[in-house]
């Protein structure tokens, strides 16, 4: 069974404090690892998709790396505007009846940045 | 905006009562997902369509929750007799085939008193 854990639960950073969400996993074919952040009340939004170890993507303040068994989203000089719950979910290959393209996610990390 | 919209986006139901929510995907997307996401949780997943065929529906908790997108496009997602336990939001998913990305709905959220 795929699993994915998020750490830490919630992080608190002051702003320009950069730091790092950890998400691992433990899956049988690994299509891919996504991540989506989530504000309140709404609709998790893509992030980035990573396909294989060693990939890296950027977007803004943020850096998604992928290894074998984790990926690391790194956010530098974070902003107020960065607090939400950042998502990490996987897509296993070796599922079956057209279900490798469904998503298990962690339970998130719930980011606060301070002014 | 041609995002994925899911309506409505509150219900409160008394206990025992039957749902229905709606999502209207971004047009010409092939496949469909619904997840159910309760507080502090993850998304969890439901079920998946294929245009109009249901290729996977191993995550419906009981025989009460029912889905369909009988045309290929709006899918409705269906509650009988509600439970407490059922009270989550329910999101919506749609991606080209191949789900390299995967476009969530704003998500209904299903009270039960």
């Amino acid at each position: 069974e795929d699993q994915v854990t998020q750490s830490p639960e919630a992080l608190r950073l002051q702003e320009g404090e950069s730091s790092s969400l950890n998400c691992s996993y433990t899956v049988s074919g690994l299509r891919g690892l996504f991540w989506y952040r989530q504000d309140p009340g709404k609709g998790p939004e893509f992030l980035f998709t990573l396909y294989s170890a060693g990939e890296e993507k950027e977007k803004e303040r943020l850096k998604a790396t992928l290894t074998k068994k984790e990926s690391f989203l790194h956010i530098t000089a974070p902003k107020p505007e960065d607090s939400a719950t950042y998502l990490c979910a996987v897509q296993n290959f070796l599922n079956s009846g057209g279900s490798n393209y469904k998503l298990t996610f962690g339970k998130g990390t719930l980011l606060t940045v301070n002014p | 905006g041609a995002g994925v919209s899911q309506s409505p986006r509150y219900k409160v139901a008394k206990r025992g009562q039957d749902v229905a929510l709606r999502c209207d995907p971004i047009s010409g997307h092939v496949s469909l997902f619904w997840y159910q996401q309760a507080l502090g949780q993850g998304p969890e997943f439901l079920t998946y369509f294929q245009n109009e065929a249901q290729l996977d529906k191993s995550g419906l908790p009981s025989d009460r929750f029912f889905a369909e997108r009988p045309e290929g496009s709006v899918s409705t997602l269906k509650i009988q007799r509600t439970q407490q336990e059922d009270s989550a939001v329910y999101l919506c998913v749609s991606s080209t085939l191949f789900g390299y990305e995967q476009f969530f709905g704003p998500g209904t959220r299903l009270t039960v008193l």
